[in-house]
């Protein structure tokens, strides 16, 4: 069955320093990836997303993703993180008819110090 | 360009009563889904439609809950009888085309439902 692993639940980076968030998915075919951001309140808004071609995909807001098959992972990073960046990070794997359905993370709480 | 609209935002009633839950998509969007989100389950998938047809409800929790999207530009989610083990904040999301499309899916504010 598919499904999708963020093992940190809470991450704290201090203001400028840089950041990556894990993933880890279990898919049998070839993985439609997603990285979604969720701020208090408010529905999720998609960061990036891999479906193939390169493997570093770069997104919104300074983000990249990488793709390591080998691994089955798809890592978030960005090199310099601002205070508005604490949110909670979600990471998808397209499943179900046609890759069409969501199967995500249970979440990556991040927190920026000053 | 207005993105998937969910009405109401909050919805605080008591145990028993029917709660109907409102979604627009995405104007020209094929698909519609519907996701729960509780601190212990997480997001998870309810049921999906494509082109106004459901695809798969595997998700739905029990009998009480049910969706309908009569036409592509609005669909419900109902629950009746609600309990309080059904409180949590439910998400519609749209997309444009399925695995080949390379769309994403856009989300909704949500509504956050209270069952006392």
């Amino acid at each position: 069955a598919q499904s999708v692993t963020q093992p940190d639940i809470h991450i704290t980076v201090s203001e400028g320093a840089s950041l990556e968030l894990r993933c880890n998915y279990s898919y049998g075919a070839t993985p439609y990836l997603f990285w979604y951001v969720q701020s208090p309140g408010q529905g999720l808004q998609l960061l990036l997303k891999y479906f193939s071609g390169d493997t570093l995909v770069q997104g919104i807001k300074g983000f990249e993703a990488e793709f390591k098959r080998s691994q089955s992972s798809f890592n978030l990073r960005k090199p310099s993180v601002h205070w508005s960046d604490a949110a909670e990070y979600f990471c998808a794997v397209g499943a179900g008819q046609a890759g069409t359905a969501l199967i995500f993370g249970k979440g990556t709480t991040l927190s920026v110090s000053s | 360009d207005a993105g998937v609209i969910q009405s109401p935002r909050h919805e605080v009633t008591e145990m028993g009563q029917e709660v109907t839950l409102r979604c627009k998509p995405i104007s020209g969007h094929d698909y519609l889904f519907w996701y729960r989100q509780t601190m212990m389950r997480g997001l998870e998938l309810l049921i999906y439609f494509n082109n106004n047809v459901p695809i798969d409800d595997s998700g739905m929790p029990e009998d009480r809950f049910s969706a309908k999207m009569p036409n592509a530009s609005f669909s419900t989610l109902k629950i009746q009888p609600s309990e309080p083990r059904d409180s949590a904040v439910y998400f519609c999301a749209s997309s444009l085309g399925g695995r080949g499309s390379n769309q994403p899916q856009h989300f909704g504010d949500g509504t956050r439902l209270s069952i006392l």
